[in-house]
């Protein structure tokens, strides 16, 4: 089925450990984002792109890294790992032009990390 | 800063009672708007979306919400509340001018349903 796929979907890191969240997406859209989700939070965003070779800020930034090569492929880089990045982590997609902005986001299934 | 309120963390309501989930945002257009529900251990699923068409939205799973600007307002309602209801709900804004085109979102309301 086309939509967001974010591997892997359990992780364990020990502190000061490096790692790479993946994203991907096959639907063409423009926009991606990373957010993480703790408890009584919500979700907030920590990297987005609005096309390939673009990437910003969001709430959240520091200790994360981002890049976007392809329309399709959006990593998520833990440089260290602490263990205050414990925490579900949501890669979206949505189209940025347009009527597509009235789609809302698709989201992947999560990736659940924890830092020990 | 813009910001997305959804007042009451928790929420309980009993079975076929009204389910009334709260959210208000900060903006001097009109964003768009979206509801998603999550379910344990599960990803977000939009439940629905308001985009200037109409001001009362509705969803899957029965529910339904109106968009009120002089309130600033876009609660979620549902007439009977059924037990598979039972999830974290979030509030969302969209908006080219306020938001930059980013999806924010409110700290998320969990609703239990009392059988």
């Amino acid at each position: 089925n086309a939509g967001v796929t974010q591997t892997p979907k359990f992780q364990v890191l020990k502190t000061g450990q490096s790692m790479t969240l993946q994203c991907a997406q096959d639907m063409n859209h423009e926009y991606m984002s990373w957010y993480r989700q703790d408890p009584g939070m919500g979700l907030r965003l920590i990297h987005y792109s609005v096309g390939a070779g673009i990437t910003d800020q969001g709430e959240v930034p520091n200790g994360y890294n981002v890049s976007r090569s392809t329309t399709e492929d959006f990593p998520l880089r833990l440089l260290s790992a602490a263990p205050s990045q414990t925490s579900v982590y949501f890669c979206a997609s949505s189209y940025g032009q347009g009527d597509g902005v009235n789609y809302g986001y698709t989201f992947g299934s999560g990736t659940r990390l924890t830092v020990v | 800063a813009q910001s997305v309120t959804q007042l009451g963390s928790h929420v309980s309501v009993s079975e076929g009672a009204l389910v009334l989930l709260r959210c208000n945002y900060s903006s001097s257009v009109p964003p768009y708007l979206f509801w998603y529900v999550q379910y344990p251990n599960q990803g977000l699923q939009l439940l629905l979306k308001y985009t200037s068409a109409a001001t009362l939205v509705k969803g899957i799973n029965g529910f339904e919400a109106e968009f009120k600007k002089s309130e600033t307002s876009f609660h979620l309602t549902k007439p009977s509340a059924h037990m598979s209801d039972a999830a974290e709900y979030f509030c969302a804004v969209r908006g080219i001018m306020e938001y930059g085109n980013k999806l924010v979102f409110g700290a998320g309301t969990i609703l239990r349903v009392k059988s």
